[in-house]
């Protein structure tokens, strides 16, 4: 079965620290997607990022970064300098394929979520 | 173009009403999704559909809860009667086939007292 386990239920920081938050995943496919979600205090969920299992290269997006190791099956999530407008709950997520690659679209998984408080 | 719209954003209800949620997916998506949050099991799918057409409801609670799509440019879930332990934000999101991204919307706050 799939499964998303997100361990730091709540990670504290102040600014400008640089903060990762894990994520590992279980699945038995080999085509599948990872996500990451913010969640700020208004409650919308946030896109931050996808990936696709054949894709291991790691991604930076301004003050995001993103390390998918299949090896250990994580997909863990780094802010760099954090602010005090990142403070949210992040999940991560995962969603298979039916069917491989470019097949029906499954629904999400979505570990627990780690809340990341700021403070200035 | 518009996202997600979700109606209505907040609502109280007291136990035993009917109550009707309501999605209008982003036009030219096929896939719908339904989910609730809540504290003690987080975000957990309810039912998605595809082209209108319900995939995957194993995680409708019970008999109480129903979702429909009658169109591709709208959905509902109902919950009748309600119970308390129905609260919860209910998130409904769309996509598009080959995509695998779902886009969210701003979730319908319930309360059943």
């Amino acid at each position: 079965a799939q499964k998303v386990t997100q361990a730091q239920t709540e990670i504290s920081v102040v600014e400008k620290e640089d903060v990762t938050l894990d994520c590992v995943y279980e699945t038995r496919d080999t085509t599948y997607y990872l996500f990451w979600y913010k969640q700020p205090p208004s409650g919308e969920l946030v896109f931050l990022i996808r990936r696709n299992s054949f894709d291991e290269q790691n991604e930076i997006s301004g003050r995001y970064s993103w390390n998918f190791q299949k090896s250990t099956s994580s997909f863990n999530f780094t802010i760099t300098a954090s602010q005090v407008v990142d403070s949210a709950v992040y999940f991560c997520a995962l969603s298979e394929s039916r069917g491989g690659y470019g097949g029906s679209q499954g629904n999400l998984i979505f570990g627990k979520g780690t809340k990341l408080s700021v403070k200035p | 173009d518009a996202g997600v719209i979700q109606s209505p954003r907040h609502e109280v209800t007291e136990m035993g009403q009917e109550v009707t949620l309501r999605c209008k997916p982003i036009s030219g998506h096929d896939y719908l999704f339904w989910y609730r949050q809540t504290m003690m099991r987080g975000l957990e799918l309810l039912i998605y559909f595809n082209n209108n057409v319900p995939i995957d409801d194993s995680g409708m609670p019970e008999d109480r809860f129903s979702a429909k799509m009658p169109n591709a440019s709208f959905s509902t879930l109902k919950i009748q009667p309600s119970e308390p332990r129905d609260s919860a934000v209910y998130f409904c999101a769309s996509g598009i086939q080959g995509d695998y991204e779902q886009y969210f919307g701003p979730g319908t706050r319930l309360t059943v007292t």
